[in-house]
């Protein structure tokens, strides 16, 4: 059982916009940053978000984050076909914390 | 460009002890701003954070694995390493080493060591 709750799938068609939501409480994400990862198969996962809402350098503007109350979203505008992938959020409570992931299947 | 790579085996026998080594390639390991991280991810299951260190030896461990878990750095070679003792199957898992910013955001990850469990 993780600390934040994720649905655990997703899907879209090309084009869409689609939500991802990352639910946790008023001791991680409440007063915290939220983050997002995204893990294509077989690969490493790689920094999205960070700071509710920052992009590491090199990742599309298309991906966007948000932070209300207890939960933080990821939205990817524009769902391309290589956007299909694990999408993991995370926090920090004194120490990191994952949320189970979200596989993203693009229709 | 920031490289992190593991070394290990890759087959543990039960109660045996795992080591991983992570070789850092690109970037100082002394920046105070930086934690250098171990994280693990069952088949199939999501991430679980193991722990991480500093550069100046200051450590922090996941509570489920602290009584079996020592991490350790050596700037001089640019490593750093993770000792899990005990294993048993449920500690079967792909490692991953990763570099955690000030925020402890994972900016850079390692491509991961993946470790069976089995006599």
């Amino acid at each position: 059982q993780s600390v934040l709750t994720q649905p655990p799938s997703a899907s879209g068609t090309p084009g869409q916009n689609i939500t991802i939501s990352c639910s946790g409480s008023n001791s991680n994400i409440g007063p915290n940053y939220a983050y997002w990862y995204q893990q294509l198969p077989g690969t490493a996962p790689k920094l999205l978000i960070y700071r509710n809402n920052q992009r590491p350098s090199g990742v599309p503007d298309r991906f966007s984050g948000s932070k209300s109350g207890n939960t933080a979203s990821l939205t990817i505008s524009g769902l391309q076909a290589e956007d299909e992938a694990d999408y993991y959020c995370s926090s920090y409570v004194g120490s990191p914390v994952f949320g189970g992931g979200t596989k993203l299947t693009v229709l | 460009q920031v490289r992190l790579q593991e070394s290990g085996p890759g087959l543990v026998k039960p109660s045996q002890t795992l080591t991983l080594t992570c070789t850092v390639s690109g970037d100082s390991m002394t920046r105070d701003d930086t934690y250098w991280s171990w994280i693990r991810q069952h088949p199939e299951k999501g991430l679980e954070w193991i722990g991480y260190i500093h550069h100046s030896g200051r450590v922090s461990y996941s509570p489920s694995l602290k009584s079996r878990l020592f991490i350790s750095v050596d700037t001089s070679t640019k490593q750093f390493s993770l000792r899990l003792t005990s294993m048993t199957g449920a500690d079967a898992a792909v490692y991953f080493c990763a570099r955690a910013g000030s925020d402890r955001q994972f900016d850079f990850w390692g491509q991961g060591s993946l470790v069976a469990v089995t006599s």
